[in-house]
């Protein structure tokens, strides 16, 4: 199957302090992405859906300014995560569908990457 | 997008076969029924995906009945590497944007 790469998996920073994710597709374009965060012992939750070249469109309760997201070319997208707080403290998952042959209107299976734990002190 | 309802926990013993069955009553004519796998600490994975009737593939079975309202994934002979959280979604991918909505998934913990 395709490969979605994350990057960082765990990170360390400052309350305060800003952090940057990056989600890679290695093997195919990736037009759309999604942000995921998940606390202990609970489900995925979606943050935003990421367009390349366009702005990323984000679900309610989600802060845009303190979420950055930027998908700048077909196998890239990014996550800032700014002025964190300890509340930020999370596990971060990326996820990309590869639409490349798939038959029309069939549920696209999604690649997800490995993750990215950030805690912040 | 269909809500979909799962045993929050199971448990089994190593050799066993386990069955997770998810609800799904307002399934929709387009919706597929997808399963994904989570171990700790890392992203999910696609296990298997189907429309009507039964799927096999070298992981597992998934056995969907004629009104579609609900879906079992049945994992043959389980070993402890099989403990994780597995998620069963239902939706029509290109309808939603591709976009998956993740319930609460049923934590497989399996015993020596």
């Amino acid at each position: 199957g395709a490969v979605v790469s994350q990057h960082p998996s765990w990170v360390i920073c400052k309350s305060g302090t800003s952090v940057k994710i990056e989600c890679r597709s290695l093997d195919f374009q990736a037009t759309t992405m999604f942000w995921y965060r998940q606390f202990p012992k609970q489900s995925l939750m979606l943050m935003a859906t990421s367009n390349e070249g366009s702005k990323a469109t984000y679900e309610q309760g989600v802060e845009k300014d303190k979420f950055l997201i930027n998908h700048a070319s077909l196998t890239l997208s990014t996550l800032t995560v700014t002025s964190a707080h300890p509340e930020d403290s999370s596990f971060y998952i990326c996820s990309a569908p590869d639409l490349q042959g798939k038959i029309l209107h069939k549920n696209t299976e999604a690649f997800f990457g490995q993750g990215t734990r950030l805690t912040v002190v | 997008l269909a809500k979909t309802t799962q045993p929050i926990s199971m448990d089994s013993y190593e050799g066993q076969e386990v069955n997770i069955t998810c609800s799904h009553n307002n399934i929709a004519t387009n919706d597929y029924i997808t399963w994904y796998q989570q171990f700790p600490s890392q992203g999910p994975r696609f296990i298997i995906q189907g429309y009507k009737t039964k799927v096999t593939n070298e992981v597992a079975s998934l056995f969907i009945p004629a009104d579609r309202k609900s879906s079992t994934l049945s994992l043959p002979r389980v070993s402890l590497s099989d403990t994780a959280v597995y998620y069963c979604l239902v939706g029509d991918g290109q309808a939603a944007g591709n976009k998956l909505t993740f319930g609460g998934g049923t934590r497989v913990l399996v015993k020596p």
